[in-house]
């Protein structure tokens, strides 16, 4: 049982360039969202999923695509990375939204030059 | 907007001693959690109140919940090296689709 991977561990792109985060979960979970962390700021919630086909914005989804067609994936698209988007990423994933734990996976670094 | 807010920002004790953590937040929650993180890693889920429980216990945690000053505290006892981590508290809003509001989290150095 791998929990929350997540894909690249590590990501250094150009100003413009366009990546995709990848997660995964094999807990058959819901639930799932991104999160980035900066120092002093703990997590924001960036986009989240109810379920495969919904999606909603967090608190930061500016810059920032995702899609749910299936219940084990919610990849993080940037569309055209900016040095403010400089980052750890989260993703996590949660069977049931107010009476369960939150799953979280390792961590993407992602530095934008 | 942060819902939860730690305090203290940074708390470094001696091995063995208590760490009290503590988490204001700002709607009416379902639940509040409060989650570990070491360094470089994904956060770690350690104890969920639920907003009917006044306080619960896991091994050597202890949390609070006063739910009339929308605050909650996380105790920490005879802590060891190995605690050493951010600890952040995350509340779930009942008025709100969205997943969990985290704090800006406690950063704990526990020292041998």
């Amino acid at each position: 049982n791998a929990g929350v991977t997540q894909t690249p561990k590590f990501q250094v792109l150009k100003t413009g360039q366009s990546m995709t985060l990848q997660c995964a979960q094999d807990m058959n979970h819901e639930y799932m969202s991104w999160y980035r962390q900066d120092p002093g700021m703990g997590l924001r919630l960036i986009h989240y999923s109810v379920g495969a086909g919904i999606t909603d914005q967090g608190e930061v989804p500016n810059g920032y695509n995702v899609s749910r067609s299936t219940t084990e994936d919610f990849p993080l698209r940037l569309l055209s990375a900016a040095p403010s988007q400089t980052s750890v990423y989260f993703c996590a994933s949660n069977a049931r939204r107010g009476v369960s734990e939150a799953f979280f996976g390792q961590g993407t670094r992602l530095t934008v030059v | 907007s942060q819902q939860g807010e730690e305090d203290p920002q940074a708390l470094s004790i001696q091995e063995g001693e208590n760490a009290t953590m503590n988490c204001s937040y700002k709607t009416s929650i379902n639940n509040l959690q409060w989650y570990r993180q070491n360094s470089g890693r994904g956060l770690v889920h350690l104890i969920l109140i639920r907003s009917n429980e006044r306080e619960k216990h896991s091994g050597r945690l202890r949390v609070t919940l006063d739910t009339s000053k929308k605050s909650s505290s996380l105790l920490i006892t005879a802590s060891r090296a190995a605690d050493t981590a951010s600890y952040f508290c995350a509340t779930d809003d009942p008025g709100s689709a969205r997943q969990l509001t985290f704090g800006s989290g406690t950063q704990l150095t526990v020292l041998p």
